[in-house]
């Protein structure tokens, strides 16, 4: 069936430190990949998207790019502030679970100042 | 536009009881898809509603059931709760008919004693 891996954390950068958090998904047919962030006790915020090969989604000076020859959308931001300090999870949807989001396991960022 | 909301924020319930969840959409969409996150599972999908119909489902027991109004907001059931059960229920919306974009509202905290 369709799944997600993503890095482990935690992750613990300082702030405007370059971040990376790898992901990595296995899937039939054509997906939708999406970075969602989850602040302490709060549900899930959609970060960006991507819902075809080559497709960059950025927000809030995130980015993803679907890469579908290595089945990736790694998160990237060019300088981290504490703010950002949540867990990120990357997911899927569209597949074989068809409406059904799948996410990987959630990294955890700490940014310090 | 408000986002959706979900009552109760927080309940405590004993072993062997019933509980009942509610999720309000956000206004204009139809679907809604609830989600269980655990610190052992994370982040698994149960079902997803649409027009008052269960359009997908996940791998959970019958215990766990759901409905749809003609409003569109959602109701999730757990018959004969078990400590297991203890977790934080997600609920998710999306907007058109097969919407793989879904905004999550902040969750009830389930505690099973």
């Amino acid at each position: 069936g369709d799944s997600v891996t993503q890095m482990e954390g935690p992750v613990t950068l300082s702030e405007e430190a370059f971040l990376t958090i790898n992901c990595t998904y296995t899937a039939t047919g054509y997906p939708s990949l999406f970075w969602y962030v989850q602040y302490p006790g709060e549900g899930l915020q959609l970060l960006l998207k991507a819902t075809k090969a080559d497709d960059k989604g950025s927000n809030k000076g995130f980015e993803a790019t679907y890469r579908k020859e290595t089945t990736s959308f790694h998160l990237e931001k060019g300088s981290v502030q504490v703010s950002d300090s949540a867990v990120y999870f990357c997911a899927l949807s569209g597949a074989q679970a068809g409406t059904a989001l799948i996410f990987g396991k959630g990294t955890t960022l700490s940014v310090s100042s | 536009k408000a986002g959706v909301t979900q009552t109760p924020r927080y309940l405590i319930k004993t072993r062997g009881q019933q509980v009942t969840l509610s999720c309000s959409p956000i206004s204009g969409h139809r679907s809604v898809s609830w989600y269980q996150q655990t610190p052992g599972q994370g982040l698994q999908f149960l079902f997803e509603y649409f027009s008052e119909t269960q359009r997908n489902k996940g791998n959970f027991p019958g215990r766990f059931s759901g409905r749809q109004f003609s409003n569109s907001r959602s109701e999730m059931n757990v018959s004969t709760l078990e400590l297991g059960d203890s977790a934080l229920y997600l609920c998710a919306s999306s907007g058109t008919d097969f919407s793989y974009e879904q905004y999550f509202g902040p969750g009830t905290r389930l505690t099973v004693t």
